[in-house]
């Protein structure tokens, strides 16, 4: 089977830098991806990782460690609309389902 | 931009009785999912769906549930017999093509709300 934890709830202030964990155990997948989701609405998807490393999207970076079971998500120059709910979620291999982390409630701070 | 849609919005319902979801996934997409998410709760894979049948279904999409792609644009859940640990909010999504393994993007409606009475 496949669990995937992240902390509960993080709180930052505008304008700072956050990184948000996601820890797995997994036989074995295809990557790891991250969703943001704000109350009442749908998750929409923020990043990819397919290998080990950091990959850059704006404001936003993610990194994978598969030999440490570990990814996160970072985020730069807070703003008070990344108030939200970030989910990692990962492919397990052989399926094309996307598997859910618990999520991390961020609170952006002014 | 091509969305998900997603009717009703919100459904409230009796315990017992049965309840249809419906979706409009992004028409050139192959994969379709649905998901449940209890308040405040992670996001929870139910089934996925490819090629006019069930390609995979979790533990909680038991017989109680079924899905439907009775024409070429819209996807149902259907919930029978329904209990009040159904009350959730349900996603529909569906998967951008072309794509192998887990670099998909999924696509998500806005979610049906559910309240079982």
């Amino acid at each position: 089977g496949q669990s995937l934890e992240q902390p509960s709830e993080v709180t930052a202030v505008e304008g700072a830098i956050v990184q948000m964990n996601c820890t797995y155990q997994t036989s074995g997948f295809y990557g790891l991806s991250w969703y943001q989701q704000h109350d009442g609405g749908a998750p929409t998807f923020l990043s990819y990782n397919a290998l080990d490393g950091l990959e850059e999207t704006g404001r936003f970076s993610s990194f994978l460690s598969r030999s440490d079971s570990y990814g996160y998500l970072l985020l730069q120059e807070l703003q008070m609309k990344d108030s939200a709910s970030y989910f990692c979620a990962v492919t397990p291999s052989g399926t094309y389902k996307y598997i859910f982390g618990t999520g991390t409630r961020l609170k952006v701070l002014a | 931009e091509p969305e998900v849609t997603q009717t009703p919005s919100h459904q409230v319902t009796q315990m017992g009785q049965e309840v249809i979801l419906r979706c409009v996934p992004i028409s050139n997409h192959l994969y379709f999912y649905w998901y449940r998410q209890i308040l405040g709760q992670k996001v929870e894979f139910l089934v996925s769906f490819y090629n006019n049948e069930i390609s995979e279904k979790s533990e909680i999409f038991d017989d109680q549930f079924s899905v439907e792609r009775p024409d070429g644009s819209n996807f149902t859940l259907k919930i029978r017999s329904t209990k009040l640990e159904d009350s959730a909010m349900y996603f529909c999504a569906s998967r951008e093509p072309h794509t192998s393994g887990g670099a998909g993007e999924l696509f998500f409606g806005e979610g049906s709300r559910l309240t079982v009475l």
